[in-house]
């Protein structure tokens, strides 16, 4: 079975402070793909960012960086400097990559992001 | 290049009448979803096309629910007939394959009265 936590449900911060969304993830498939997604106010989800579960190689991209760590089944996402355009739903996501559910994205519940001036 | 296209966007609907939702994916993306999507929560997968065929359609409750790709490009998902537990976003999205990133459209909020 594939399980996907977002422990936190809402987060509020003031502009400028970095936050870490937690990520926990279960599954009992060897290979599989961990992703990100974002869900402004207008509700289209936006892809952030995908993670082959071999690739244990920290990622950063501008503001945003990732932390993957297979020994605790975490895939942790950290905002740099906050910015009030950060303010959405992120959703942390596990995808296997054999059997009959290969291609399936398992969402977790998100987490709601708001970010204070 | 566009994105995922569906429509409408919003719907509202009596109980017991059908409905429909209308997805074009991204040009050349052969792997076609629709998800489901209650308010509060996480989407859920409804059914996953390759081209033409539906691979994976455990999660679609067929009593109500069908849904058809003609030709391997659009896709239309209905709902006959709809109740009132059925008002949620429909999201349909798009892939060059299974292992990849999938890219969304905006969703069509059905709402069941």
């Amino acid at each position: 079975a594939q399980k996907v936590t977002q422990a936190q449900t809402e987060i509020s911060v003031v502009e400028k402070e970095d936050v870490t969304l937690d990520c926990v993830y279960e599954t009992r498939d060897t290979t599989y793909y961990l992703f990100w997604y974002k869900q402004p106010p207008s509700g289209e989800l936006v892809f952030l960012i995908r993670r082959n579960s071999f690739d244990e190689q920290n990622e950063i991209s501008g503001r945003y960086s990732w932390n993957f760590q297979k020994s605790t089944s975490s895939f942790n996402f950290t905002i740099t400097a906050s910015q009030v355009v950060d303010s959405a739903v992120y959703f942390c996501a596990l995808s296997p990559d054999r059997g009959s559910t290969l291609g399936r994205l398992y969402f977790g519940r998100g987490t709601q992001l708001t970010v204070w001036p | 290049e566009a994105g995922v296209v569906q429509s409408p966007r919003y719907k509202i609907i009596e109980k017991k009448q059908p409905v429909a939702f209308w997805c074009n994916p991204i040009s050349g993306h052969n792997t076609l979803y629709w998800y489901l999507q209650n308010l509060g929560q996480g989407p859920e997968l409804l059914i996953r096309y390759e081209n033409e065929e539906a691979v994976d359609d455990s999660q679609l409750p067929k009593d109500r629910f069908s849904a058809e790709r003609l030709k391997g490009v659009d896709s239309t998902l209905k709902i006959q007939p709809a109740e009132l537990g059925d008002s949620a976003v429909y999201l349909c999205a798009s892939s060059p394959g299974h292992s990849y990133e999938q890219y969304f459209g905006p969703g069509t909020r059905l709402t069941v009265t």
